[in-house]
């Protein structure tokens, strides 16, 4: 199976900051990575698509970015309503479906 | 826009089967598109897929879990369930069940707490 890592595990920013989170594949899965926003109590929600591509509803200060094993969700001005779990998934082999671990955001 | 929810026994004790049931509402279950998903989050957050159905009754397991899990659709009720036998501590999870395609999950229900005790 293919394995997610996210990095860091949680991380510390101020409103308007720019953050960045990163998650590796254990190989290639091309562009076929996905990302998630879970806010405390709330199921996961599907934030960006095939690496790259927003969600219907998605505010645009969160993009994507990667290919291959290397990928990186970016929000270009950290929001109060910000503050969640970030989960990446890969879809390139599939099943199994396989999450990272998280990156926690808190606001400073 | 369509809605799951999961229903079942919050409390499930050792070596026992796990039951829950996923109702959807506000979209057909009886679509070549979608599959029916069930994944679990244990409580320190790390999120584990555990199988999806089609509506014809295809399925699919984690491997891990394979031995144990039935995923079962009554598309009649617009439902699916899950089964997970022989529990331990270490099935004490947020239990969610979702809506997918392509190898994403798009739709989720809000998440069930199923905790495995005597």
């Amino acid at each position: 199976d293919i394995q997610m890592t996210q990095s860091p595990s949680s991380l510390s920013a101020s409103v308007g900051d720019r953050v960045t989170l990163t998650c590796r594949a254990s190989q290639s899965i091309y562009s076929y990575l996905n990302w998630y926003q879970q806010k405390p109590g709330k199921a996961p929600n599907l934030l960006i698509y095939g690496a790259s591509n927003l969600q219907s509803g998605v505010p645009s200060r969160f993009s994507g970015s990667g290919s291959g094993t290397d990928f990186t969700l970016t929000i270009s001005s950290l929001r109060p309503e910000d503050s969640a779990t970030y989960f990446c998934q890969q879809s390139y082999t599939t099943p199994p479906l396989t999450f990272g671990g998280g990156t926690k955001v808190e606001i400073k | 826009q369509v809605q799951l929810q999961e229903s079942g026994p919050g409390l499930v004790k050792p070596s026992q089967t796990l039951s829950l049931t996923c109702s959807v509402s506000g979209d057909s279950i009886s679509s070549d598109n979608y599959y029916w998903s069930w994944i679990r989050q244990y409580p320190g957050k790390a999120l584990e897929w555990i199988g999806y159905i089609y509506y014809s009754g295809n399925t699919y397991y984690n491997p891990s879990l394979k031995s144990r899990v039935t995923i079962s659709v009554d598309t009649s009720k617009s439902q699916f369930s899950l089964k997970l036998s022989s529990v331990t501590a270490a099935d004490t999870a947020v239990y969610y069940c979702a809506r997918g395609y392509s190898g994403l999950v798009q739709s989720w229900g809000q998440g069930t707490l199923v905790t495995v005790s005597s």
